[in-house]
C-alpha cells in the first residue's frame, strides 16, 4: 500500500524559498501511470492545486503560481519535491502531497488523487 | 475564490439523505469528470467518488455521485455521525494552462 509523507521546514521567512519533499513508500515512484502532485490549504480556506510531476520529469503548474513554483522528481530516493520562491504570508498553508492515479476504462481516461499525505504546516513569518 | 462553487455548509440528522452540489463551467466539469474528497481536519483527504460516480473499494454505497452538464452532486444517504467532515469536489480544467480546480468545500454537520 503506497504511503506519502511530507517533510521540510515549518517556518519560512518572507521573500525566501519554501522547500518541501514528499517521500513515497510501499511502491516505486516510477511504476504505473501516476502523476505526483502538491496541493495546499490555507487556514479556513479550500484546497488549491499547486502542480504535478510525471516520472519522465514533465510538469504542469497552477497558472496562479507558475512563476514561483518548481516541482521535481528524484527516482533514486523515491521522492518528489516542491520549491516555491518569494513567499509571503499568503503562502502560509498546510501542504499536501498526493498521487494522481490515471486509469483508462469505459472508453475514456480518468484521474483522481489517491492517496494523500498527512500534510505539513508551513508558516511564512519573520 | 474557488473555481468550482459549493455551498459552504450542509446539515442533516442521522439516517437522512443529504446532497452537496458543485457548479463549474464548460472548461472543467462540462468537459471532464468530477471527483469528490472527504476531509476530516488533521487527517489526509480521502477520495470518496472518482470519475463522477465510481466508489473506491472500502467506501460505503451510502455515498454516490452524479454529473449533469456543468454541475455535479454528491449524495449521502443514511447519514451517520462519522460522516461529519469537509467535502470537496475537483475537476481538471482545460482552459489555457490546464490545471486541477477544486470547490471551496462544504462542511457537513450531523445534527
Amino acid at each position: 500500500q503506497v504511503q506519502l509523507q511530507e517533510s521540510g521546514p515549518g517556518l519560512v521567512k518572507p521573500l525566501q524559498t519554501l522547500s518541501l519533499t514528499c517521500t513515497v513508500s510501499g511502491g516505486s515512484i516510477t511504476s504505473g501511470h501516476y502523476y505526483w502532485s502538491w496541493i495546499r490549504q490555507p487556514a479556513g480556506k479550500g484546497l488549491e492545486w499547486i502542480g504535478r510531476v510525471y516520472s519522465s520529469g514533465s510538469t504542469n503548474y497552477n497558472p496562479s503560481l507558475k512563476n514561483r513554483v518548481s516541482i521535481s522528481i528524484d527516482m533514486s530516493k523515491n521522492q518528489f519535491s516542491l520549491t516555491l520562491s518569494s513567499v509571503t504570508a499568503a503562502d502560509t498553508a498546510v501542504y499536501y502531497c498526493a498521487r494522481e492515479v490515471l486509469r483508462y476504462f469505459d472508453g475514456g481516461a480518468w484521474n483522481w488523487f489517491d492517496p494523500w499525505g498527512q500534510g505539513t504546516l508551513v508558516t511564512v513569518s519573520s | 475564490q474557488s473555481v468550482l462553487t459549493q455551498p459552504p455548509s450542509a446539515s442533516g440528522t442521522p439516517g437522512q439523505r443529504v446532497t452537496i452540489s458543485c457548479s463549474g463551467s464548460n472548461s472543467n466539469i462540462g468537459s471532464n469528470s468530477v471527483n469528490w474528497y472527504q476531509h476530516l481536519p488533521g487527517t489526509a483527504p480521502k477520495v470518496l467518488i472518482y470519475s463522477n460516480n465510481q466508489r473506491p473499494s472500502g467506501v460505503p454505497d451510502r455515498f454516490s455521485g452524479s454529473k449533469s452538464g456543468t454541475s455535479a452532486s454528491l449524495a449521502i444517504s443514511g447519514l451517520q455521525s462519522e460522516d461529519e467532515a469537509d467535502y470537496y469536489c475537483a475537476a481538471w480544467d482545460d482552459s489555457l494552462n490546464a490545471h486541477w480546480v477544486f470547490g471551496g468545500g462544504t462542511k457537513l454537520t450531523v445534527l
